[in-house]
């Protein structure tokens, strides 16, 4: 079954502090993972995807095929970074993508 | 480039009525896919269309239909609404070579009463 897994609903955690969210899939296939971000009253887009291995706003996502996980982390959160965070795993045969349920990060001053 | 458009923004309908939701892809993307977001909720795939043709489906009733024109742009049809089909429907586009960099529009808000 293709499946991806955001363990937490909600996330909070004080401006300056590190970051992680968590990120599980199940998948046969060779996996291609993305996160995507919502901010307030924006629409969905692209943070980053685990192919390209780059950094976008501070953040990074390793994938580790033998844990199965995507998880996304900033060394020191910024109050502009709360927002709707999801994963994404990309179906290749079906041509779409599978999402989390989403984590809602707050930053607090 | 305004990036992927929809219309309208939001949508009240009655249950058994019939709903169109309407999208224009992203200047050079030819692939149009189409999710539901129920509240709380991850997007969940509908469809996808390339060429006028539905390419791909997910786990949807028949009730929900789609249509694709030449210039790429793209319908969403649900008939028989039920209470159910209230959600965020979003459309998505990308190019046949890059059908994984998918862009989003801001969605049409659908509730069915």
């Amino acid at each position: 079954a293709q499946r991806v897994t955001q363990p937490e609903k909600l996330l909070s955690v004080f401006k300056g502090a590190p970051v992680e969210l968590k990120c599980n899939y199940s998948y046969s296939g060779s996996p291609e993972l993305f996160w995507y971000v919502q901010y307030s009253r924006q629409r969905l887009q692209l943070l980053l995807r685990h192919i390209s291995r780059e950094s976008i706003k501070g953040f990074t996502a390793d994938l580790n095929k033998g844990e199965t996980s995507f998880h996304l982390k900033k060394p020191f959160a910024q109050e502009e970074d709360s927002a709707m965070y999801y994963c994404a795993l990309f179906i290749q045969g079906a041509q779409k993508l599978v999402f989390g349920q989403g984590t809602r990060l707050t930053i607090n001053p | 480039d305004a990036g992927v458009t929809q219309s309208p923004t939001h949508l009240i309908k009655t249950r058994g009525q019939q709903v169109t939701l309407r999208c224009s892809p992203k200047s050079g993307h030819d692939t149009v896919s189409w999710y539901q977001q129920a509240l709380g909720q991850g997007p969940q795939f509908i469809f996808q269309y390339y060429e006028e043709e539905e390419r791909q489906r997910g786990n949807f009733p028949d009730r929900f239909s789609g249509h694709q024109f030449p210039n790429y742009s793209s319908e969403l049809n649900v008939n028989a609404l039920l209470l159910g089909d209230s959600a965020l429907y979003l459309c998505a586009s990308s190019s046949d070579r890059g059908q994984y960099e998918q862009y989003f529009g801001p969605g049409t808000r659908l509730t069915v009463t």
